[in-house]
């Protein structure tokens, strides 16, 4: 069974400019969440999917947004892009909302420059 | 609000000698709590949940609803244990999973 698979891997934008990252879940998983990680904060939980529909967001200004598709993808975009925003970005895939256990990509990680 | 705290950035230990990497929670509820672990150039992936009350790669924790505690441990490291480990945890909803900011681990030969 494929991995959790997410694209980019790498990219390099520069400030103002806007990024949307990919995610691909685990055949048969339905709920996709996205996390953001720094050497400084750790795991911040960015938001949750499950069927299309947001389950859960996390403590982020509006400029980050996502969605589902009915295949169960899921993108993440981040508009007006801060130099801030450089991070790893994990995508995470579960059967279920409040599932235990939550298999990761290799993430995609964003310089901003 | 739930929040996930461990106080070791890095923690180094010799091989075979006992490890335990600290985490405390605040969450008023019955968590469910885990700790996933992420080896050099590797997924971040689970390692072990407080429910099943498992041994994993010689890995145990305990959840300590008094001292709100669910610390990791092993008795004996090894050279393949050093990694980056997460705690994690979910309140009994379907809300998300909650890090804490990871504790390094390095097994020195």
């Amino acid at each position: 069974k494929a991995g959790v698979t997410q694209t980019p891997r790498y990219l390099i934008k520069t400030r103002g400019q806007q990024v949307t990252l990919s995610c691909s879940p685990i055949s048969g998983h339905r709920s996709v969440s996205w996390y953001q990680q720094t050497p400084g904060q750790g795991l911040q939980f960015l938001f949750e999917y499950f069927s299309e529909t947001q389950r859960n967001k996390g403590n982020f200004p509006g400029r980050f947004s996502g969605r589902q598709f009915s295949n169960s993808r899921s993108e993440m975009n981040v508009s007006t892009l801060e130099l801030g925003d450089s991070a790893l970005y994990l995508c995470a895939s579960s059967y279920w909302t409040g599932a235990g256990e939550l298999f990761f990509g290799e993430g995609s990680r964003l310089t901003v420059l | 609000a739930q929040r996930v705290t461990q106080p070791e950035k890095l923690l180094s230990v010799f091989k075979g000698a006992p490890v335990e990497l600290k985490c405390n929670y605040s969450y008023s509820g019955s968590p469910e709590l885990f700790w996933y672990v992420q080896y050099s150039r590797q997924r971040l992936q689970l390692l072990l949940r407080h429910i099943s009350r498992e041994s994993i790669k010689g890995f145990t924790a305990d959840l300590n609803k008094g001292e709100t505690s669910f610390h990791l441990k092993k008795p004996f490291a090894q050279e393949e244990d050093s990694a980056m480990y997460y705690c994690a945890l979910r309140d009994s909803g379907n809300t998300p999973l909650v890090f804490g900011k990871g504790t390094r681990l390095s097994v020195i030969a």
